[in-house]
């Protein structure tokens, strides 16, 4: 069983397009997370939600729009794709409380066009 | 908010010597400091931690240091071998969430 799963894994797309990335955990953890990993690594925190309330949401452009139906799930939605967008997307999860590292899921790699 | 520092940013070791990355961070309130280990094409994945309650931790081949007066830590790794090449990240948290270093690429050299 997958703890964190991401889906798709791979995302080839034209400029101007919307497109979703979704995620699942089954650990039970109350908080999730989507990273974006450019191309040098680095890994830079876009959102975050605690039991489906959002309490992270960094400087990112308000194309980009979280969504959490429940805090198993936590989906990404991006709007009119630009070329910078281009990176690997990855969700994490944690159980807040006690405060131990992310469990990550295996990243989108969204390539725009 | 929190700001990790991580160094070198790529290192290069022969096989069997030892490896050492080392990080600072700026927030004192930080009491959770994880490594995480990237292989190329792959997720992190977290491969020690240790909490500001201890100074040093140790897992076979990987020993991890804290100091939280000077407000760095280390990652050390032993008799490294060819699967030791990653990357691999330093982390800092509180309880919100995890602020990363941005990576260090270590190479081993058979």
């Amino acid at each position: 069983d997958t703890a964190v799963s991401q889906t798709p894994k791979y995302l080839v797309t034209q400029m101007g397009n919307d497109k979703s990335i979704k995620c699942e955990q089954n650990l039970g953890h109350d908080t999730m997370y989507w990273y974006k990993q450019d191309s040098k690594k680095f890994l830079k925190i876009m959102f975050s939600y605690n039991n489906k309330e959002l309490i992270i949401n960094e400087t990112v452009p308000n194309r980009f729009s979280p969504k959490s139906p429940d805090k198993a799930h936590l989906n990404l939605h991006i709007n009119s794709l630009e070329l910078g967008d281009s990176a690997v997307y990855f969700c994490a999860s944690r159980d807040r409380g006690t405060n131990y590292g992310y469990t990550f899921g295996s990243g989108t790699r969204l390539t725009v066009v | 908010g929190e700001n990790v520092e991580q160094h070198p940013s790529t290192l290069s070791v022969q096989e069997g010597d030892s490896a050492v990355i080392k990080c600072t961070y700026s927030d004192s309130a930080s009491n959770y400091f994880p490594w995480y280990k990237q292989e190329l094409g792959k997720r992190p994945q977290l491969i020690i931690d240790i909490r500001s309650n201890v100074g040093e931790k140790k897992d076979q081949r990987i020993a991890v240091t804290l100091n939280k007066t000077a407000k760095h830590f280390s990652l050390h790794i032993t008799e490294t071998q060819p699967e030791d090449s990653a990357v691999y990240f330093c982390a800092a948290s509180d309880s919100n969430r995890l602020a990363f270093g941005k990576g260090n690429q270590v190479v081993v050299i058979p």
